[in-house]
C-alpha cells in the first residue's frame, strides 16, 4: 500500500527557518515524482514544486522560486520543503503528493499546519 | 503558465439532483499523444485533496460511477449524476500536461 506520512504541526516565528517531511513507503521511491502544494487558510490549491527523486530533478513554481528548496533523500525514501526564512504569509497547510506518470496524482499525504507568527 | 478557470465558484444542491462544474484552461491540454491532461479533484472538509478523474474523463479507483467527465482542449465539464450528502467539497481541476501544473480556483459544494 503506498503511503505518504508526512511531520506534524509546526509553529515559528518570523525570520526562522523550518523543514518538513514526507515519508515515502509502498512503492519504488525514485520510481515517480513527489511534488508539495500549498494551501493558505480559506484558500484553494497551489503547486509548489516537484522532485523526481531519482537525480533530483527538481521543478518550481516560477512564483515561488528562490523562497523554498525541495530536496529528496533516496536513502530513506523521503521528500523535504525547507525555508530558510519564513514569513507570516507561510502560514498554512502544506500537502506533498505523489505523481502516477501522467494518471493523475492519486497519492496524497495528511498535510502539515505551518504557522508563522510573532 | 496555464490558467485554469472554473465556474460556478458555489454551487447549491439538492440530494440526488445532478450537478456540473465548468473548468476551461488557457493553452490546450490535448496532448500530442491524443491525451488531454486534465485531472479533477475532490478535497472533502478537513481531509487531502483526493482524485476524482484523470485524462479528462478516467474515473480514479474507487470513484462512484456517477462521477463522470469530458471534454477536450481548453473546455471540461466535470458532472455528477445524482448528488449524495458525502459529495460535499471543493472541485478542483488541475491541468497536468506542463510539470509547473495549476489548479482551478476551486467550486465549493454543499447540499440545499
Amino acid at each position: 500500500e503506498v503511503q505518504l506520512v508526512q511531520s506534524g504541526v509546526e509553529v515559528k516565528k518570523p525570520g526562522e527557518s523550518l523543514k518538513i517531511s514526507c515519508k515515502a513507503s509502498g512503492y519504488s521511491f525514485t520510481a515517480y515524482w513527489i511534488g508539495w502544494v500549498r494551501q493558505m487558510p480559506g484558500k484553494g490549491l497551489e503547486w509548489m514544486g516537484i522532485i523526481f527523486p531519482g537525480d533530483s530533478d527538481t521543478r518550481y513554481n516560477p512564483s515561488l522560486q528562490g523562497q523554498v528548496t525541495i530536496s529528496a533523500d533516496k536513502s530513506i525514501s523521503a521528500a523535504y520543503l525547507q525555508w530558510s526564512s519564513l514569513k507570516a504569509s507561510d502560514t498554512g497547510i502544506y500537502y506533498c503528493a505523489r505523481g502516477n506518470r501522467g494518471l493523475g496524482v492519486p497519492y496524497w499525504g495528511q498535510g502539515t499546519l505551518v504557522t508563522v507568527s510573532s | 503558465d496555464i490558467v485554469m478557470t472554473q465556474s460556478p465558484l458555489s454551487l447549491p444542491v439538492t440530494p440526488g439532483e445532478p450537478a456540473s462544474i465548468s473548468c476551461r484552461s488557457s493553452q490546450s491540454l490535448l496532448h500530442s499523444d491524443g491525451f488531454n491532461y486534465l485531472d479533477w479533484y475532490l478535497q472533502k472538509p478537513g481531509q487531502s485533496p483526493q482524485l476524482l478523474m484523470y485524462l479528462g474523463s478516467n474515473r480514479a479507483s474507487g470513484v462512484p460511477d456517477r462521477f463522470s467527465g469530458s471534454g477536450s482542449g481548453t473546455d471540461f465539464t466535470l458532472k455528477i449524476s445524482r448528488v449524495e450528502a458525502e459529495d460535499v467539497g471543493v472541485y478542483y481541476c488541475m491541468q497536468a500536461l506542463q510539470t509547473q501544473y495549476t489548479f482551478g480556483q476551486g467550486t465549493r459544494l454543499d447540499i440545499k
